[in-house]
């Protein structure tokens, strides 16, 4: 079956300092991820996607690499602040629907 | 702007018990429409999900039933509950191909007692 796992389930920063979140996939055929931010309680909610044609993607604060021959996502989050808090989890399509990571849990300390 | 609802928001019911969650969704025209359980530690698990009205597909085999009455809603029922159902239900949609990015709704925290 597929798995996506990260490698660190839990992480703490500093606030303004940069965190880096991480995921490794299984599936050497998706060609389509995205990261998911969700606070407690509440829905995941979507912070950036990544097509397979491509290494980097950039939004606001948060850039997403992509390395295809190791089949490793990150999550790059610039001058982490408070709102960061929360669980990080990464998702990629194969076959006929999208798999789901655990999540990292992202603290951050004021 | 497109908004997903969910509800209730939480529901705690006993063993044996019916259940339905209902997910609409709004500003968006023949969404694909999905379901999802978040266990405690563990990754979404997809439930069920929809590319039309009265067109369901499974991919767990359960005790639970989706149903697709209108375009924009979404229905999750099951005749009797499992403690082991108990869980966080999130609905979410997606535009277009069912690969494109999917949004979530604010889920439902379901505890069988």
């Amino acid at each position: 079956g597929e798995s996506v796992g990260l490698h660190l389930p839990t992480l703490s920063v500093q606030e303004g300092d940069n965190s880096i979140i991480n995921c490794a996939y299984s599936n050497s055929a998706s060609d389509y991820f995205i990261w998911y931010k969700q606070e407690s309680g509440k829905g995941p909610q979507f912070i950036i996607d990544i097509r397979s044609n491509m290494d980097k993607r950039q939004g606001q604060r948060v850039t997403v690499l992509l390395n295809k021959t190791v089949k490793h996502l990150s999550l790059q989050i610039a001058a982490t602040q408070p709102g960061d808090s929360a669980v990080y989890f990464c998702a990629y399509w194969a076959g006929n629907q999208f798999y789901f990571g655990t999540g990292t849990s992202l603290t951050v300390i004021p | 702007s497109q908004t997903i609802h969910q509800w209730p928001a939480t529901l705690v019911q006993p063993v044996g018990s019916p259940l339905s969650l209902e997910c609409t969704v709004e500003g968006t025209s023949n969404p694909n429409l999905y379901w999802y359980r978040q266990a405690a530690g563990r990754g979404l698990q997809l439930l069920f999900y929809s590319v039309g009205i009265g067109q369901i597909s499974s991919e767990v085999p359960q005790n639970l039933s989706a149903s697709r009455p209108q375009d924009r809603q979404f229905i999750l029922s099951s005749k009797k509950l499992l403690l082991s159902d108990s869980g966080f239900y999130l609905c979410a949609w997606s535009g277009g191909r069912v690969r494109n990015e999917q949004f979530f709704g604010p889920g439902t925290r379901l505890t069988v007692l």
